[in-house]
């Protein structure tokens, strides 16, 4: 069965300060991944996707960059925290066989910027 | 571009009722839809999916759906609800050629005993 494992849980972070959140897939070989942002009881924005090993797409601009240094795992960072930034990140996959299936989402990371 | 709308920020529903979540969309070419439920806390799990056939989709739990070309919607509906249903539920949207998920803006389920 796959699994998707996202850390840290929560952060709480200073402004201008560096982040790296993680977000690892296990079971399922070459998956599409994204990364999400949810404000305080608000809708997902998509932030980036990725199909393959080494390439990552942008959806926004937040001041936000993300890679995927292997297959199976997918890193969301940022040299310096703005207030912004706080909200719940929602890492997920899909089987990659199209752009049209559902998503397996993680349980998510809360961000607190102070 | 794709759009989703969902018009209820939350909805009221009284335990053993029936409930219907609206959505509407917009998109380029075939949509694909979903509906995901998210419990507090944690990230999203999906209700049920829509691909072109059948316009009226099943999904966990006695949720179904139904999709309507000439409304461009796709509300959620369940003929009793009950008090563990208490959740926020996003309608989303994506189309073939591309990998971008729109989501609604969520509606907020408040079951009363």
């Amino acid at each position: 069965a796959q699994t998707i494992h996202q850390w840290p849980v929560a952060e709480i972070k200073a402004v201008g300060s560096p982040l790296s959140l993680g977000c690892t897939i296990k079971g399922k070989s070459s998956p599409n991944l994204y990364w999400y942002w949810q404000a305080t009881g608000g809708t997902l924005q998509q932030l980036f996707y990725s199909i393959t090993v080494g390439q990552v797409e942008s959806v926004v601009q937040l001041n936000l960059s993300a890679s995927r240094p292997k297959d199976d795992q997918f890193i969301l960072s940022t040299e310096k925290l703005l207030l912004s930034h706080s909200g719940f990140y929602l890492c997920a996959w899909s089987p990659g066989e199209g752009s049209n299936e559902r998503l397996f989402f993680g349980h998510g990371t809360k961000l607190s910027v102070l | 571009a794709q759009s989703v709308t969902q018009p209820d920020a939350r909805v009221t529903v009284s335990e053993g009722a029936s409930l219907q979540l609206r959505c509407k969309y917009s998109y380029f070419g075939t949509p694909y839809l979903f509906w995901y439920v998210q419990y507090p806390r944690q990230g999203l799990q999906l209700l049920l999916k829509y691909y072109p056939g059948d316009p009226v989709v099943q999904g966990v739990n006695g949720f179904e759906a139904e999709f309507s070309k000439s409304n461009s919607s796709f509300h959620l509906r369940k003929a009793s609800v009950h008090w563990s249903d208490w959740a926020v539920y996003f309608c989303a949207v994506t189309s073939t050629g591309g990998y971008k998920v729109v989501f609604g803006s969520g509606t907020r389920l408040l079951v009363s005993p």
